[in-house]
């Protein structure tokens, strides 16, 4: 049982590159969520997708987007990288929307941007 | 909104002593209250949850949390900490009525020494 699968695990862009982190979940949950990671700051909510079809920004939207492109899989793309991009990106799903689940994450994904 | 604040950003012990990590929140509505740990390079895990009920959260490896309404606080313990603990330790609130929306505290970097 794979759970939350993300790719690449890392990737180094330069200024104005564009790229796709890519979520795939093998537990037949409604709901998955991009979250950052930075030093001192926690985790913080990207955008995330309540079920299949819908998608939200959450904290830091500015910068990405998201497709959900369909129960399994949850990508967030970089139009255009900057350096303040540069995070340790976390996937992860839960099984319905409700603030009472537990979201299972996947392993990560770190972003340097030149 | 709901907010978290981690009280400490390091906390340096030895082997075998008692720990604390703090926890504050804010909420103007009822909450549920998480712990997630991450171990190097992993992603995150959940610790323990208080969702209702007692207000004593027992979670794995050990450890356990209490829910104090009055203070708005959800301080984790351990009374006995071993290498394997050492870890990023994430707070982590969602209101009630909100749905899945997870907010995270800072996050503190226990660092257990021999």
């Amino acid at each position: 049982n794979a759970g939350v699968t993300q790719t690449p695990k890392f990737q180094v862009l330069k200024t104005g590159q564009s790229m796709t982190l890519q979520c795939a979940q093998d537990m037949n949950h409604n709901s998955m969520y991009w979250y950052r990671q930075d030093p001192g700051m926690g985790l913080r909510l990207i955008y995330y997708s309540a079920s299949e079809g819908t998608t939200d920004k959450g904290e830091v939207p500015n910068g990405y987007n998201v497709s959900r492109l369909n129960k399994r899989e949850f990508s967030l793309r970089l139009e255009s990288a900057a350096p303040s991009q540069t995070s340790v990106y976390f996937c992860a799903s839960t099984p319905g929307n409700s603030g009472a689940n537990v979201l299972t994450f996947g392993a990560g994904s770190r972003l340097t941007v030149l | 909104a709901q907010s978290v604040t981690q009280l400490d950003s390091q906390v340096p012990v030895f082997e075998e002593a008692p720990v604390e990590l703090r926890c504050n929140y804010s909420s103007s509505v009822s909450v549920y209250l998480f712990w997630y740990v991450q171990y190097p390079n992993q992603g995150l895990q959940l610790l323990l949850k208080y969702l209702s009920g007692s207000t004593l959260v027992k979670g794995i490896n050990g450890f356990e949390a209490e829910f104090n309404k009055s203070q708005t606080s959800f301080h984790l313990r351990k009374p006995s900490v071993h290498i394997s603990d050492t870890a990023e330790y994430f707070c982590a609130v969602s209101e009630v009525t909100s749905g899945s929306r997870l907010t995270f505290g800072e996050g503190t970097q226990l660092t257990v020494n021999p």
